[in-house]
């Protein structure tokens, strides 16, 4: 049972353009959540994160947007770089364990 | 800080061989976790620590792996014996807590043939 899912498995974009990437989640206790950001041959670095309590956090190109009644959260890249391609993680946190989701491969095209 | 430390970096054994795959979390983290990394399976918690202590070793696949947290700046994570389908990418992470974020090493790559 897959309690974290990003249903979309590969995203293209053309540089400069805004990439977005969703993430759902099931578990209503979860109240932490962040997004991952992996090259090959590295691991995930974090990205950006959001609490509950908020529904919007911004930092520099990135923002993500939480939507506590659907279960939703996105983050927005804008303007993507060619540099952003990698493969997007989010996470949920309703403790001391995250719960990751299945992964995006962001490919920006100059 | 250097960050989460893992080696090797790279593992190829045969099946049926012991693999020992070790961790340094970063310096005053007092959470440590384990995760494979599969395509099938994505991103896995296998097992974490709290000051040492194992909390939750439920992801662990079988009674062949184990982990130990010896110290607060050691881990390891063993298979034995090791299978083919063991192959994957481990990452070892580490935190402070609640509402921190995890800092991943950059993962032990294992080929077992």
């Amino acid at each position: 049972d897959q309690q974290v899912k990003q249903n979309s498995p590969s995203l293209s974009v053309q540089e400069g353009r805004i990439s977005i990437l969703n993430c759902d989640y099931t578990n209503s206790m979860f109240d932490y959540f962040l997004w991952y950001k992996k090259y090959p041959a590295e691991g995930p670095t974090f990205l950006i994160s959001i609490s509950s309590i908020k529904d919007k956090n911004e930092d520099g190109r990135f923002t993500v947007f939480l939507n506590k009644s659907a279960k939703h959260l996105s983050l927005h890249i804008v303007p993507s770089q060619p540099g952003d391609s990698a493969v997007y993680f989010c996470a949920a946190s309703g403790g001391n364990m995250l719960t990751f989701g299945g992964g995006t491969r962001l490919m920006v095209k100059p | 800080d250097a960050g989460v430390i893992q080696s090797p970096r790279h593992e190829v054994t045969e099946m049926g061989q012991e693999v020992t795959l070790r961790c340094k979390p970063i310096s005053g983290h007092d959470y440590l976790f384990w995760y494979r990394q599969t395509m099938m399976r994505g991103l896995e918690l296998l097992i974490y620590f709290n000051n040492n202590v194992p909390i939750d070793d439920s992801g662990m696949p079988e009674d062949r792996f184990s982990a130990k947290m010896p110290n607060a700046s050691f881990s390891t994570l063993k298979i034995q014996p090791s299978e083919p389908r063991d192959s994957a990418v481990y990452f070892c992470a580490s935190f402070l807590g609640y509402n921190s974020p995890l800092h991943f090493g950059n993962g032990t790559r294992l080929t077992v043939t």
